[in-house]
């Protein structure tokens, strides 16, 4: 059972626009930054957004992250067939003193 | 350019002991926490342990609290993992990661694994 809860699946036609969401609570997402992993298949996690809702370099503008309260969620816009991936989002816990992630998001592009 | 690499993982017995290592390049290291992650077959990561930039700071996961322990030698830009009581659910791919300023794994290795079978 992991701390930060995800949908299992999402999916969508090429061009569309796919939301994940992340839930958490207050010791986590609430008082924390969010970030946001990608993971195809075979790799390690890349980061794709920090700070709930930052690129690092390279990053296309197509992914948005953002955050309310005690949720966060990814966007993905203009859906091409290479994000179809494993999408993770992480927050530190402030109560368990370290970093907890969601189980996953599996992207399908039909 | 940045690089992570992870070695040092295997098959090991139940109860046994293993240690893992990083080597790190491309940026300078002792500047940043770094991190272990690992992530078991058909799992998502399961985030193990930081260190910070001169090691005197460490967080652990409760399942690893006692049994793993982080550590790093600025000189030789390497971070380790000294794994003992070793159980068959630490069967896992493990990844060293470089922290960003806020918790966030910025660079990853591409992982080493470790199987835990009798």
């Amino acid at each position: 059972q992991s701390v930060l809860t995800q949908p299992p699946s999402a999916s969508g036609t090429p061009g569309q626009r796919v939301t994940i969401s992340c839930s958490g609570s207050n010791s986590n997402i609430g008082g924390n930054f969010v970030s946001w992993y990608q993971q195809l298949p075979g790799t390690a996690p890349k980061l794709l957004i920090y700070r709930n809702n930052q690129r690092p370099s390279g990053v296309p503008d197509r992914f948005s992250g953002s955050k309310s309260g005690t949720s966060a969620s990814l966007a993905i816009s203009g859906l091409r067939s290479e994000d179809e991936a494993d999408y993770y989002c992480a927050a530190w816990d402030v109560k368990l003193s370290g970093h907890v992630f969601g189980a996953g998001t599996k992207v399908t592009v039909l | 350019q940045l690089q992570l690499v992870e070695s040092g993982g295997g098959l090991v017995k139940p109860g046994g002991s293993l240690r893992l290592s990083c080597a790190a390049s491309g940026f300078t290291f002792s500047d940043y926490y770094m991190s272990w992650i690992r992530q078991a077959p058909g799992k998502g990561p399961e985030w193990l342990s930081y260190i910070s930039s001169g090691g005197s700071t460490i967080y652990y996961a409760d399942s690893v609290r006692g049994r793993f322990t982080i550590s790093r030698d600025n000189a030789k830009n390497s971070l380790y993992l000294q794994m003992s009581n070793l159980r068959a659910e630490d069967t896992a791919v493990y990844f060293c990661a470089r922290a960003g300023s806020t918790w966030e794994l910025d660079n990853w290795g591409q992982g080493t694994l470790v199987t835990v079978s009798s």
